[in-house]
């Protein structure tokens, strides 16, 4: 079964700092990845997804993430981070008919 | 369009009771998946089902169960409950259907067994 790691459970950036939260998946074959976003007291929000196609791929709130096949890799970046990023940032992997399979989370902190 | 939409979105249960768990998914998503987060295990897949069929399911035990209507609407069901099964439990639902498929959440049921 995929497993998904996410090398840092607890950042603290300051304001207009830049982001990349690191995300591996275990193992390759064709899988579809997802960024989820949660909010203090907020359901879980999409913020990109890649399925095929351009590894480079832009999310909403100014947010995009590359896929590197070879690395099974899908980190996600933000040039400048606000206060209003401070949320638990999850990476997602589904592989065929699978569920999706998360990573641990990393709780963001930005200082104003 | 609506979103995901589930009820209770909290709830306090006793241990040994047992407990059901509503979703309505988006209008034209056929497929519906139930997820568990807590603080310690993060997010776990329960099941997924499509067209009524459950498709689809991760490692819990049997007392956690699923069903889907034929207007998609899911309910899961746990039985005899535990303190350990304390969690937001999460409704997903998609297409279901196709490859490039984006998953929505809900925004959860909170469960608290005493």
């Amino acid at each position: 079964a995929q497993s998904v790691s996410q090398h840092n459970h607890h950042v603290i950036l300051s304001e207009a700092a830049s982001l990349e939260l690191g995300c591996n998946y275990s193992y390759g074959g064709t899988v579809n990845l997802f960024w989820y976003v949660q909010y203090p007291g907020q359901h879980l929000q999409l913020l990109l997804k890649y399925f095929s196609g351009d590894p480079l791929v832009k999310g909403i709130k100014g947010f995009e993430a590359e896929f590197i096949k070879s690395k099974f890799s899908f980190n996600l970046r933000k040039p400048s981070v606000q206060w209003s990023d401070t949320a638990e940032y999850f990476c997602a992997v589904k592989q065929g008919a699978d569920g999706l399979t998360f990573g641990k989370g990393t709780h963001l902190i930005i200082q104003p | 369009k609506a979103g995901v939409t589930q009820t209770p979105r909290y709830l306090i249960k006793t241990r040994g009771q047992q407990v059901t768990l509503s979703c309505s998914p988006i209008s034209g998503h056929r497929s519906v998946s139930w997820y568990q987060q807590t603080p310690g295990q993060g997010l776990q897949f329960l099941f997924e089902y499509f067209s009524e069929t459950q498709r689809n399911k991760g490692n819990f035990p049997g007392r956690f169960s699923g069903r889907q209507f034929s207007n998609s609407r899911s309910e899961m069901n746990v039985s005899t409950l535990e303190l350990g099964d304390s969690a937001l439990y999460l409704c997903a639902s998609s297409y279901g259907d196709r490859d490039a498929d984006t998953i929505y959440f809900g925004e959860g049921s909170w469960l608290t067994v005493v």
